[in-house]
């Protein structure tokens, strides 16, 4: 497995702002995922972070809204910018497993709500 | 694209009976299911998987089945535990791409 660090855990933001998320992986992996869960749903993919090229962003999702840098193999961000009420949500950051990438590891998420 | 659906999406056992809950999926090419329990307010732990070539595996009191004819896999506790309580979200992935389902809260009475 992975152990997978983000922050911050939660937080309260206004309107228009923008929140950047940190996620920390104790070993280098190749490919990086940023997921959304709100409240009460599943799991969506925003996009794949990978290191030294662009973020590959899903259906529904662009880079204006959500960059995301990936400078090294072991970190990443992802801002949510211009946020609005309907942005609260979980944000999750997860990796494959070292020596199987088949598993997927999730980070401990980060909790948002736009007032 | 693929599809996952997850049912019952809430169940509620007594301690120490048993819990199922069933995904099915649509695109015959997944080949690998796992399962993850998410607990309130933290991110989605693996607990079991299985590859398409299994049919069935357990871990102590969690078990996973997998009918590939069917498109159907499902998730067996046994002995039932309040800590067994949280999320359940089953999931089916082709190479990189993971779908997931809606997700079950499970409840586990005293």
């Amino acid at each position: 497995s992975a152990v997978i660090s983000q922050k911050p855990s939660r937080d309260i933001c206004q309107r228009g702002t923008s929140l950047t998320i940190q996620c920390q992986v104790d070993s280098q992996v190749t490919m990086m995922f940023w997921y959304r869960q709100q409240p009460g749903q599943s799991l969506t993919l925003i996009a794949t972070a990978n290191q030294g090229s662009e973020a590959t962003y899903e259906s529904g999702f662009v880079i204006d809204k959500f960059p995301i840098s990936r400078p090294n193999l072991t970190f990443s961000t992802l801002t949510v910018s211009n946020m609005s009420p309907e942005d609260s949500s979980i944000y999750l950051c997860s990796v494959e497993g070292r020596g199987s990438n088949e598993k997927l590891f999730f980070g401990s998420g980060t909790q948002l709500s736009v007032l | 694209g693929e599809n996952v659906e997850q049912h019952p999406s809430t169940l509620s056992v007594q301690e120490g009976d048993s819990a199922v809950i069933k995904c099915t999926y649509s695109d015959s090419a997944s080949n690998y299911f796992p399962w993850y329990k998410q607990e309130l307010g933290k991110g989605p732990q693996l607990i079991i998987d299985i590859r398409s070539n299994v049919g069935e595996k357990k871990d102590q009191r969690i078990a996973v089945t997998l009918n590939k004819t069917a498109k159907h896999f499902s998730l067996h506790i046994t002995e039932t535990q309040p800590e067994d309580s949280a999320v359940y979200f089953c999931a089916a992935s082709i190479g990189d791409q993971f779908y997931f389902g809606t997700g079950t809260s499970l409840t586990v009475i005293p």
